[in-house]
């Protein structure tokens, strides 16, 4: 049972670039977020979605897009990357509305 | 929009005492659920305790335990017999659609 798996671990961008965080988990759970992590600031929360086909945004949007096409992934893209997008980010999966998230082991990303 | 507060950035706890960390949220919502998250210097996110809203009877896990109080909004855990590796970043949370975080409290270990 791998859980929720990331990927990449570590990315870095220049300025402009676009790019795909993956996200999958294999516990057939319907909600799925995902967040970034920035010193001082806790994990907010960028999109999250409630099951294949339906998504909505978060506190901090802008500049990212996901789609959920099937259960199982819910990759997150950054349109154009900026420094202030260099963070660390996390995706997390849910079986249910009063269930915990489990979450994946997170990717490092810097934008240059 | 539910918030999260959490207003001790750093706390620090001798090894086998208790430490109470502090939650505050609000919402205009009666039926949610709470949650205190552990992040060790690894930076993997561990659930370390859940409370559903409708129940009174405050959660525990071992040495891991919750006041929650409804009325008052306020969620916060306590550690007996802390333990060298309870170091770590602890986040709360409170769910409705999404799980929505305060920003944290180090908590530091010492022998």
């Amino acid at each position: 049972n791998a859980g929720v798996t990331q990927t990449p671990k570590f990315q870095v961008l220049k300025t402009g670039q676009s790019m795909t965080l993956q996200c999958a988990q294999d516990m057939n759970h319907e909600y799925m977020s995902w967040y970034r992590q920035d010193p001082g600031m806790g994990l907010r929360l960028i999109h999250y979605s409630v099951g294949a086909g339906i998504t909505d945004q978060g506190e901090v949007p802008n500049g990212y897009n996901v789609s959920r096409s099937t259960t199982e992934d819910f990759p997150l893209r950054l349109l154009s990357a900026a420094p202030s997008q260099t963070s660390v980010y996390f995706c997390a999966s849910s079986y249910s509305l009063e269930g915990g998230y489990t979450f994946g082991s997170g990717t490092r990303l810097t934008v240059v | 929009a539910q918030t999260v507060t959490q207003s001790q950035p750093e706390m620090s706890v001798q090894e086998a005492e208790t430490v109470t960390l502090s939650c505050t949220y609000d919402t205009s919502e009666n039926n949610y659920y709470l949650f205190w998250y552990k992040q060790p210097p690894s930076r993997q996110m561990i659930l370390v305790i859940r409370q559903e809203a409708y129940k009174q009877q405050n959660a525990t896990e071992n040495r891991f335990s919750v006041n929650f109080q409804k009325a008052a909004k306020s969620f916060s855990l306590k550690i007996s017999d802390s333990q060298l590796g309870d170091t770590a970043m602890y986040f709360c949370a409170f769910k409705l659609d999404k799980l929505i975080f305060g920003t944290g409290t180090r908590l530091q270990v010492f022998p």
